[in-house]
């Protein structure tokens, strides 16, 4: 089974120039998550996505990011403009359903941001 | 916002011995989850314990549960070189949204 797919894989952008990643989830996972992990951190959920519906985006800056996913398959997440204290590694994970299920995770991608 | 604060922050072992991480958290779970995080890769599910559960065990890893405390372990028996990465508990929190809150993560180092 093909995991969670991420692109690009590291990012070097100078502040207010924006940037796009995409994710492709596992095959059949209808949730979709994006966290943002700082440096010695662990993941912060920026935005979960069911299908192609936002479940919640409560912790995403929303007058910089935004994220979509149509057809409820690959996924988006765009920031614009990029700050400093952007920089951090942008995972992307999906599950089977929302609830009690695991999530499975992409291996990232790392922005940096000067 | 963080839920889960974990304890210790790092940890160094010899290959063999065992490892006891902790994390506590603050508010009514439907479950709790471990996660591992190899130096720049991705997160790897390990083991999910749901609230009504006191123990579970999965190959080397034992995870307890107490939700009375809101606490939670995780021990690795007879650890091995590989084993060295960061492990994270994250809280499922009760409302079954699926949204996760990841504590800070213990750094476990296994020296062969």
């Amino acid at each position: 089974e093909a995991g969670v797919a991420q692109s690009p894989r590291y990012k070097i952008i100078e502040k207010r120039q924006s940037v796009a990643f995409w994710c492709n989830p596992i095959s059949g996972h209808a949730t979709l998550y994006w966290y943002q992990q700082i440096l010695g951190q662990g993941p912060k959920l920026l935005i979960q996505f069911q299908n192609n519906g936002v479940v919640d985006d409560s912790q995403l800056p929303k007058d910089r990011f935004s994220a979509e996913r149509l057809k409820g398959v690959d996924s988006t997440l765009k920031i614009q403009p990029a700050k400093l204290e952007d920089s951090a590694v942008y995972l992307c994970a999906s599950s089977l359903g929302a609830g009690s299920y695991e999530q499975y995770f992409g291996p990232g991608t790392r922005l940096t941001v000067t | 916002s963080q839920q889960g604060e974990e304890d210790p922050q790092a940890l160094s072992i010899q290959e063999g011995e065992n490892a006891t991480m902790n994390c506590s958290y603050k508010t009514s779970i439907n479950n709790l989850q471990w996660y591992r995080q190899n130096s720049g890769r991705g997160l790897v599910h390990l083991i999910l314990i749901r609230s009504n559960e006191r123990e579970k065990h999965s190959g080397r890893l034992r995870v307890t549960l107490d939700t009375s405390k809101k606490s939670s372990s995780l021990l690795i028996t007879a650890s091995r070189a590989a084993d060295t990465a960061s492990y994270f508990c994250a809280t499922d929190e009760s409302g079954n949204t699926g949204k996760l809150i990841f504590g800070q993560g213990t750094t476990l180092q296994v020296k062969p």
